[in-house]
C-alpha cells in the first residue's frame, strides 16, 4: 500500500513560470519531509525538507509547503529553469516507521525553453 | 561532502548467476539503505542496516540478502538472480540528521 502518492506522472512548464509538484500521504505519524531530483543514470539529490513542526520551508528557488490536516505537500520552483528538468521524488518518515524513509513514484518536470 | 560510493554503475547478468552490489559511504553513517527504482514504481526500500551487522527488512526483501561486516561498507546480494530484477539499485545513507545520502546506482539488467 503506498502510504507517499505522487498523482502527477509528468508536469510540462515554460521556462521563467512556477513549477507546482504535488505529494500526498497517508501516514498521520509522519513528521519529515523531504524532496529529491534525480537526473537519468544518477542517484537522486537532496533538495529540500520540512518537519511538521513547520508549514513553509525555502531555500532560494524552491519552496516546500506542508499541509498536515489535509496530509498534503507540495514543492514550488519559481523561475523554472531548462535545468530543472528531471523527475522530483518526495519521501516522508517519521512515527513508528523508524529509520525507514517512503518515497512517491515521481512526478517527471519538463521545463521548456 | 559526503560520499556514497556504488562499485558498478552498469552490470549485465544471465539468469541464476549470483550478483553483488557494493556501496562504501565517508561520513561514518550509522545507517545505509538500498533501494531499487522502477518506472512507476518509485524507490522501493530492499533492506536497510542501522549499525555493523544489523540488518532489517525493508518492504521488498524477497530474492535479496545484504552483508554489513564494516560501518563504511553495505553490500547487496542477488543469490541467483532473476529477469524480474533487472532494475536500477541505489544505496543511500544518512546519519541521525535525518536526510539520505544517495549513490549514483546501478543499473543490472538479467538476461
Amino acid at each position: 500500500d503506498q502510504q507517499v502518492k505522487q498523482n502527477s506522472p509528468s508536469l510540462s512548464v515554460q521556462e521563467g513560470r512556477i513549477s507546482i509538484l504535488n505529494c500526498d500521504y497517508t501516514n498521520s505519524m509522519f513528521d519529515y519531509f523531504l524532496w529529491y531530483k534525480k537526473y537519468p543514470a544518477e542517484g537522486p539529490t537532496f533538495l529540500i525538507s520540512i518537519s511538521s513542526i513547520k508549514d513553509k520551508n525555502e531555500d532560494g528557488r524552491f519552496t516546500v509547503f506542508l499541509n498536515k490536516s489535509a496530509k498534503h505537500l507540495s514543492l514550488h520552483i519559481v523561475p523554472s529553469q531548462p535545468g530543472d528538468s528531471a523527475v522530483y521524488f518526495c519521501a516522508a518518515s517519521g512515527g513508528n516507521t523508524g529509520n525507514q524513509f517512503y518515497f512517491g513514484t515521481g512526478t517527471s518536470l519538463t521545463v521548456i525553453p | 561532502d559526503v560520499k556514497v560510493t556504488q562499485s558498478s554503475r552498469y552490470l549485465v547478468k544471465r539468469t541464476g548467476e549470483k550478483v553483488f552490489l557494493e556501496c562504501v559511504q565517508d561520513m561514518d553513517h550509522e545507517n545505509m539503505f538500498w533501494y531499487r527504482q522502477d518506472p512507476g514504481l518509485g524507490l522501493r526500500l530492499i533492506y536497510f542496516s542501522y549499525d555493523v551487522k544489523m540488518k532489517e527488512k525493508g518492504d521488498i526483501p524477497e530474492g535479496y540478502s545484504v552483508s554489513r561486516e564494516k560501518k563504511e561498507r553495505f553490500s547487496l546480494i542477488l543469490e541467483s538472480a532473476s529477469t524480474n530484477q533487472t532494475s536500477m539499485y541505489l544505496c543511500a545513507s544518512r546519519s541521525q540528521g535525518r536526510e539520505l545520502f544517495f549513490g549514483e546506482g546501478s543499473r543490472l539488467t538479467v538476461l
